[in-house]
């Protein structure tokens, strides 16, 4: 049981490149969750899913998209990456709705020059 | 979000003394809090949480005291070891699913 699976680990981005970034886990959870975490500041919630092939906009969605079209994975998307999207991702998933405890997985440290 | 700042507020502990750290919540309606512990480079890691018609809650050497009159949650770590070193941050939940982060508090602790 891996629990909350992140790839890439890093990346280097150049601004205007795209890139997408995949969350998987293999606790059956109905809930996933995609956050940025900046020096300083608390997670920020960027977009969300409750179940397979559907998502919703978090507190920070602007200049990301996302899919879940299985319901272990829950990729998120850069179109046109820009320097204020460096950051540390964490992908984040819970059982059910109501189930507030989330399982993180290890983040993904992406750097937008 | 606004930032709160470059520098995490710090509370630094010696070995096996308790830890008491600090959370202000903003949402008078929130209904759920939970404690996370984030160690360097890792992922943030559930500690314990506590519902909003509870005042405390025990777990394994950790404690959530939760004072709705003033806003306030509280983890107190018994027996603070070299392992607890890491960021704590609280989290409050509102409409059902609704989230919001404190910064966190770096505690470190000192052999």
């Amino acid at each position: 049981n891996a629990g909350v699976t992140q790839t890439p680990k890093f990346r280097v981005l150049k601004t205007g490149q795209s890139m997408t970034l995949l969350c998987a886990q293999d606790m059956n959870h109905e809930y996933m969750y995609w956050y940025r975490q900046d020096p300083g500041m608390g997670l920020r919630l960027i977009h969300y899913s409750v179940g397979e092939g559907t998502t919703a906009k978090g507190e920070v969605p602007d200049g990301y998209n996302v899919s879940r079209l299985k319901k272990q994975n829950f990729l998120l998307g850069l179109e046109s990456a820009a320097p204020s999207q460096t950051s540390v991702y964490f992908c984040a998933s819970s059982l059910q709705f109501g189930s507030y405890e989330q399982y993180f997985g290890p983040g993904t440290r992406l750097t937008v020059t | 979000g606004e930032s709160v700042g470059l520098h995490l507020p710090t509370l630094s502990v010696q070995e096996g003394d308790n830890s008491i750290i600090n959370c202000a919540y903003s949402n008078s309606a929130s209904d759920y809090f939970i404690w996370y512990k984030q160690e360097s480079g890792k992922g943030p890691q559930f500690i314990i949480d506590i519902r909003s018609n509870m005042d405390k809650r025990q777990g394994q050497r950790v404690t959530v005291l939760l004072n709705k009159t003033v806003k306030h949650l509280s983890l107190q770590i018994a027996a603070t070891q070299p392992g607890d070193s890491a960021v704590y941050f609280c989290a409050e939940v509102y409409n059902n699913n609704d989230m919001r982060f404190g910064a966190g508090t770096r505690l470190t602790v000192k052999p």
